[in-house]
């Protein structure tokens, strides 16, 4: 069985720029959940979705921004980047019951390198 | 959000040793912990979803158990070996938001022959 994919692996903007990242889900699963790793920090929570709702959102700012398609699909969107987002961004999916229980499987995530 | 903290940051042990190493979060308003492993290049592992007091849940020679009235829970790893080598991360639901999850930094564990 296909895990999460999510591409592109890496990438390289510059501040200013916009980039759009991408995620696919565990067939059946119906929620995603968008994660930026800096190094020596544990993934900090940006953005969850479910059913194409946004379910919960983290302490980011307004340039980050993220949709869920009718196949579970996610995209997140981040503008006017600047040199601090460069980080690992991970997508999780989940069942979708709301369920401290509910186990989220991540993807190897995309790699954002803002120069 | 709930303030998850995971000690120590890193350690550096023998093939053979075993470790343990902890995580740490409030006692109030408990729903579960989770606990990942991570190595390097892949993706982030599900390890265990721990909710009762007292919990123990076992995979292979990890290990881990729960004490949700003083608010930690401690990772064993018995006779660790190379492939163990990883940051492990602990992690806990944020009720308001779906339950997506607050992490720790995570401990950082290398297993050297």
């Amino acid at each position: 069985d296909a895990g999460v994919t999510q591409s592109p692996t890496h990438l390289i903007k510059t501040r200013g720029q916009q980039v759009t990242l991408r995620c696919s889900p565990i067939s059946g699963h119906k929620s995603v959940s968008w994660y930026q790793q800096v190094l020596g920090q544990g993934p900090q929570f940006i953005f969850q979705y479910y059913e194409k709702e946004e379910r919960g959102r983290g302490n980011f700012p307004d340039r980050f921004s993220a949709r869920q398609f009718p196949n579970y699909s996610s995209e997140l969107n981040v503008n006017a980047l600047l040199l601090g987002d460069s980080a690992l961004y991970l997508c999780a999916s989940s069942l979708g019951r709301v369920a401290s229980t509910d186990t989220q499987y991540f993807g190897p995530g995309t790699r954002l390198t803002v120069l | 959000i709930l303030n998850v903290e995971q000690s120590p940051q890193s350690l550096h042990v023998q093939e053979g040793d075993s470790t343990n190493f902890t995580c740490s979060f409030p006692s109030s308003n408990f729903y579960a912990l989770h606990w990942y492993r991570w190595e390097t290049a892949k993706s982030p592992e599900a390890l265990f979803v721990m909710t009762l007091n007292g919990d123990e849940k076992k995979k292979g020679r990890i290990s881990a158990t729960l004490n949700t009235k003083e608010g930690y829970s401690y990772l064993y790893i018995k006779g660790s070996q190379p492939e163990d080598s990883a940051t492990y991360l602990c992690a806990a639901p944020i009720p308001n938001s779906g339950y997506a999850l607050n992490f720790g930094k995570g401990t950082s564990l290398l297993v050297t022959p």
